[in-house]
């Protein structure tokens, strides 16, 4: 059964920080891997989403790498600012499964 | 931009009574889903349909919690009776095929129930 996790949990920064977003998965079979950004209150809105042959996705200051092997893929963002302020998920999508499943999300607050 | 809309956006009801969502996906998806996000929590998967067939209910809690898609299209999830631990927000998310993602999932703006 799949198992994402996202580290920390939680994570505040002062703004123009460089920072990195953890995700672990224990099933290594995936049909890609999707980041989602969710602001308080609201739906989830798609960042990037890679296929399992690729290593990487960028948009704008974003960048998602995929580990297929390590069962890692990690969210980095460059440049942080106040209005980066959200809770990012991860979510993996199991080959045969026909479902994502989601990591807890990491809660991300930039202060100005 | 295309969207997947739901409606409503907030929902408060009293124990024991009866609620529901409705989805419209974007058009010409095939699938729809239904999760369930806990505060704190990642969403969880309740029920997927491919066209109008369920293709996965097993978390769905069918004792209070029924979905139907009856044209294909939109989908509407009922909750009777509503119990506290129901509050929660409930995302509809759509895609092309189940069985090939690969431009993976849009979500709606979700409806936020609380049950008091």
């Amino acid at each position: 059964k799949q198992e994402v996790t996202q580290i920390p949990a939680a994570l505040s920064v002062p703004e123009g920080e460089n920072l990195v977003l953890n995700c672990s998965f224990t099933d290594s079979a995936i049909y890609n891997l999707q980041w989602f950004r969710q602001d308080p209150g609201k739906g989830l809105t798609s960042l990037l989403l890679i296929q399992s042959s690729q290593r990487e996705q960028t948009s704008g200051r974003l960048n998602a790498s995929l580990d297929k092997s390590s069962g890692r893929s990690t969210l980095y963002i460059a440049a942080s600012q106040p209005g980066d302020s959200a809770t990012y998920l991860c979510a993996v999508h199991t080959s045969g499964t026909y479902k994502y499943i989601f990591g807890t999300g990491t809660r991300l607050k930039v202060l100005a | 931009e295309a969207e997947v809309a739901q409606s409503p956006r907030y929902k408060i009801t009293e124990k024991s009574q009866a609620v529901a969502f409705w989805c419209d996906p974007i058009s010409g998806h095939a699938t729809l889903y239904w999760y369930r996000q806990i505060l704190g929590q990642g969403p969880e998967l309740l029920v997927q349909f491919q066209d109008e067939s369920v293709v996965d209910d097993s978390q769905l809690p069918k004792d209070r919690f029924s979905a139907e898609r009856l044209k294909g299209v939109d989908s509407t999830l009922k909750i009777q009776p509503a119990e506290l631990g129901d509050s929660a927000m409930y995302l509809c998310a759509s895609s092309l095929n189940e069985a090939t993602p690969v431009y993976g999932y849009t979500f709606g703006s979700g409806t936020r129930l609380t049950v008091v």
